[in-house]
């Protein structure tokens, strides 16, 4: 089955410090990922769509200037928390569509992020 | 406003009862509707896609239908197990590939 992994799955940094969380598609091309994140006992909330080659559309209420997509190539995307802050810490989640499959979201398995 | 709802936000039931989940949605236009598992601190496991044009889809012991003239979907879980504890997310997609999630149902079966 398709695989998807994120990398760090724990990231503990300090507040103004960035963080960068990789998603890639382990057995798959992607041309469009997604980035979600979920608060404590909250459920998903779509954070922005990237697509391979062209700049992510994020949803209403997200900065772009703070939480930057790079989908520089067809099985990696790349999310960069800008100057953390306390309140950036949660659960960030990635997903993936097969280039051939357009029904299906394949999931990674989260990064938690921790800013002190 | 598309929107997913899910209720109960909790469930507690001893182990073996037959149970159900419930989800709903505004706008019946939808394109499919899609139940997860989330184990604690983990990402998401796929348990059932229904696409707009089907009833209800099984896997096991589960088993998920779609009412879309009502804007509702049920998962059905028989038989429940100590592991199936988890919380099941419903995810609605309508049109543009994006998915609207649920709040979750945090489903604790009592051994």
């Amino acid at each position: 089955g398709a695989v998807v992994s994120q990398h760090p799955s724990r990231v503990i940094c300090k507040s103004g410090t960035s963080v960068k969380i990789e998603c890639r598609s382990l057995d798959f091309q992607a041309t469009t990922m997604f980035w979600y994140r979920q608060f404590p006992k909250q459920s998903l909330m779509l954070m922005a769509t990237s697509n391979e080659g062209s700049k992510a559309t994020y949803e209403q209420g997200v900065e772009k200037d703070k939480f930057l997509i790079n989908h520089a190539s067809l099985t990696l995307s790349t999310l960069t928390v800008t100057s953390a802050h306390p309140e950036d810490s949660s659960f960030y989640i990635c997903s993936a569509i097969p280039r051939e499959e357009w029904e299906t979201q394949y999931f990674g398995p989260g990064t938690r992020l921790l800013v002190l | 406003k598309q929107e997913v709802t899910q209720i109960p936000a909790a469930l507690s039931v001893p182990e073996g009862e037959n149970l159900v989940l419930n989800c709903s949605f505004t706008d019946s236009a939808i394109y499919n509707l899609q139940w997860f598992r989330q184990d604690p601190g983990k990402g998401l496991t796929s348990l059932l896609l229904i696409q707009s044009s089907q009833r209800e889809q099984t896997s096991g012991r589960l088993n998920a239908s779609l009412d879309k003239s009502s804007g509702r979907s049920t998962l059905y879980i028989a038989a429940s197990q100590p592991g199936d504890s988890a919380t099941y997310l419903c995810a609605v997609r309508w049109g543009a590939q994006k998915l609207v999630f649920g709040q979750g149902t945090r489903l604790t079966i009592n051994p």
